[in-house]
């Protein structure tokens, strides 16, 4: 079975321009996540999707970030325009629960996109 | 809100050597613990978990208790191995306002394991 697959792997960008993160989650999963990690520091919690719609984004740092699920299928992360802060490791990752009482269910994790903006 | 602290890295052992990784934690309510660990070039892999106080988590050699007088969910491996080497995070998982679980991670503990 194919895990959480995230893409790209590595993207270098420049101050101002756009980058587009995907995530693909393990088929069935209805939730999804997004998580960043900045050099460093903790790795911190930007939002929760269930199936197509945003559970919670109370992390998501600013109006330049959209993160969308289209179908409840795959999910994008856009950062436009990307700013020097925005440099780190982005995290996707994909459970299933079942009613809300899921505390205890394993979160799968991608292999993260690491993003350099210069 | 919730918090993680770890100890800081890195760590650097020899192989055979005995391992602890602290972490403590703050949270409202009654968190489940978890352990992730990202090998070189991998993502992040659930190490172990322990659901309720007094609770010991275990998987490949590591070991960790619930500790909820301390608040703390140390880990600990008696004897380490080169492919040990990897970054450990420790993290809590506790429930949002719509019932679903987001989890709260520590800054992340290098381990170097030397031959």
């Amino acid at each position: 079975e194919a895990g959480v697959t995230q893409f790209p792997s590595h993207s270098v960008i420049e101050k101002g321009q756009t980058v587009t993160l995907r995530c693909d989650p393990i088929s069935g999963h209805d939730n999804l996540y997004w998580y960043r990690r900045v050099m460093g520091k903790e790795i911190k919690f930007l939002l929760h999707f269930v199936k197509e719609s945003k559970q919670d984004e109370s992390g998501m740092p600013n109006n330049r970030f959209l993160a969308e699920r289209t179908g409840g299928t795959y999910s994008t992360l856009k950062v436009q325009p990307a700013e020097l802060e925005d440099s780190g490791v982005y995290f996707c990752a994909s459970s299933q629960e079942i009613g809300g009482l899921g505390v205890n269910t394993e979160a799968f994790f991608g292999q993260g996109t690491r993003l350099t903006v210069v | 809100g919730n918090s993680v602290t770890q100890m800081e890295g890195p760590v650097t052992l020899s192989e055979e050597a005995f391992l602890t990784i602290n972490c403590t934690y703050t949270a409202t309510g009654y968190p489940s613990l978890f352990w992730y660990v990202q090998y070189p070039g991998e993502g992040l892999q659930l190490l172990l978990k322990a659901t309720k106080a007094d609770d010991k988590g275990s998987n490949k050699g590591f070991e960790a208790t619930y500790r909820k007088e301390t608040t703390s969910f140390h880990l600990e491996k008696g004897s380490v191995q080169v492919s040990d080497s990897a970054v450990y995070f420790c993290a809590l998982s506790d429930r949002t306002q719509g019932g679903y679980s987001t989890l709260t991670f520590g800054k992340g503990t290098m381990l170097l394991v030397s031959p």
